[in-house]
């Protein structure tokens, strides 16, 4: 049962143009979320997060947009650069019960930015 | 600072082989979590130590273990491989269990044959 779901494998934009990542979760008692970005060959680097009393943050051409109500997340990227070409994992925080918070990440959107 | 860095980057076996994998985190970090990256499944938990002591694991089977050295290096291992164990193993670190912003290493890419 995944509790964190990007339904989109892969997403092609033309540069300079906006990318729109999305990202869906089931458990309620996620409380922060986060997206990551993964270049071949490298680990996954923390990119934009939000918490969930916030329905937007905002770094740079990059901003994250919350919808509870839906159990939704987006990120946005404007305008698109062909460096931001990678796959971008959204991750959720929340509880473990197993004595500490415990990121739960998505499969992951592969952004190809065409120049 | 040095990175988180993993040894090794790449490695082969076969079933029925054990493998261990190896986990430095940046200085002064205490916390290591260990992911693995497929295909079809993303990034999934497998477990995370904090000062020497499992704090927490994913739903993998018991072939699957790790431990964490007072300097809180870390191996995971994998027992009586199989081919579905072929992943990228992910490596990352926090000075806190329980992070939500970690620092992966570039991971160890195991092909099981």
């Amino acid at each position: 049962d995944q509790q964190v779901k990007q339904n989109s494998p892969s997403l092609s934009v033309q540069e300079g143009r906006i990318s729109i990542l999305n990202c869906d979760y089931t458990n309620s008692m996620f409380d922060y979320f986060l997206w990551y970005k993964k270049y071949p060959a490298e680990g996954p680097t923390f990119l934009i997060s939000i918490s969930s009393i916030k329905d937007k943050n905002e770094d740079g051409r990059f901003t994250v947009f919350l919808n509870k109500s839906a159990k939704h997340l987006s990120l946005h990227i404007v305008p698109s650069q062909p460096g931001d070409s990678a796959v971008y994992f959204c991750a959720a925080s929340g509880w473990s019960g197993a004595g500490s918070y415990q990121l739960t990440f998505g499969k992951g959107t592969k952004l190809s930015v065409i120049p | 600072k040095a990175g988180v860095t993993q040894t090794p980057r790449y490695l082969i076996k076969t079933r029925g082989q054990q493998v261990t994998l190896s986990c430095s985190p940046i200085s002064g970090h205490r916390s290591v979590s260990w992911y693995q990256q497929t295909p079809g499944q993303g990034l999934q938990f497998l477990f995370e130590y904090f000062s020497e002591t499992q704090r927490n694991k994913g739903n993998f089977p018991g072939r699957f273990s790790g431990r964490q050295f007072s300097n809180s290096r870390s191996e995971m291992n994998v027992s009586t491989l199989e081919l579905g164990d072929s992943a990228l193993y992910l490596c990352a670190s926090s000075a806190r269990p329980g992070a939500n912003v970690l620092t992966f290493g570039a991971g160890s890419r195991l092909t099981v044959l």
